[in-house]
């Protein structure tokens, strides 16, 4: 299996709202990223899980809060979200650092309204 | 830091023609280097990556890239193109170390016409 899963692929939401991204990946990597995309740009890292502790967090406002439950699953708990922060969100994973090759999802494309 | 620049925002090619996307990289040592591709909708797979050895590395989906100290650039290429290699193609630069950052370049759109 050399997939990783991101669940809701479209999801739409109000400013007030609260919801979760989630990610999974059953190829024993060890490390985990959320990445944030607008159209037509390159990916932006948001975060970093490495053996299931936060590596890496890049200033990301923290209406944002990842999680990762353990080494095979990674959520985004979104709360409070601004029309800006409507963009595609890529979860990605690798065996260890991203030397390697990272392994992306195909996304969750977010609509804050 | 490493920085990648891709010159080309947006390349147009015909079905069977050659393509060749241009990358170049700033970073003082040997750095890693990435081709990502995009297709609409979907996460970004990689085509093909440098670290060492052999400057012409072979990838997936017939895609080849080169890398060049002297000209800090690793150039992606393919003799034939498909209709379906029509994509974001990102290339990227990582340090020579345990670091969880890569630079992506802008990106460059292929648009493949029949």
């Amino acid at each position: 299996d050399t997939e990783v899963t991101q669940t809701p692929k479209h999801l739409v939401m109000g400013m007030t709202n609260k919801k979760s991204l989630k990610c999974e990946q059953h190829m024993g990597h060890r490390a985990m990223y959320w990445y944030k995309q607008k159209a037509k740009k390159p990916p932006e890292l948001m975060f970093v899980y490495s053996y299931e502790k936060l590596s890496i967090n890049e200033s990301v406002p923290s209406r944002f809060s990842p999680e990762c439950p353990n080494s095979s699953l990674l959520n985004l708990h979104l709360h409070a979200l601004q029309p800006e922060d409507s963009a595609l969100y890529l979860c990605a994973s690798s065996q260890s650092n991203p030397n390697e090759k990272l392994f992306f999802g195909s996304g969750t494309q977010l609509s804050v309204l | 830091a490493q920085s990648v620049t891709q010159p080309d925002i947006h390349i147009t090619v015909s079905e069977g023609a050659s393509l060749e996307l241009r990358c170049n990289y700033s970073y003082g040592a040997t750095p890693y280097l990435f081709w990502y591709v995009q297709s609409p909708g979907q996460g970004l797979q990689l085509l093909l990556k440098y670290f060492s050895g052999d400057t012409l590395v072979q990838g997936i989906k017939g895609f080849e890239a080169e890398f060049k100290r002297s000209q800090s650039s690793f150039n992606l290429r393919k003799p034939s193109v498909h209709w379906s290699d029509a994509a974001e193609y990102f290339c990227a630069v990582g340090a020579r170390r345990n670091d969880y950052k890569l630079s992506f370049g802008a990106g460059t759109t292929v648009t493949v016409r029949a």
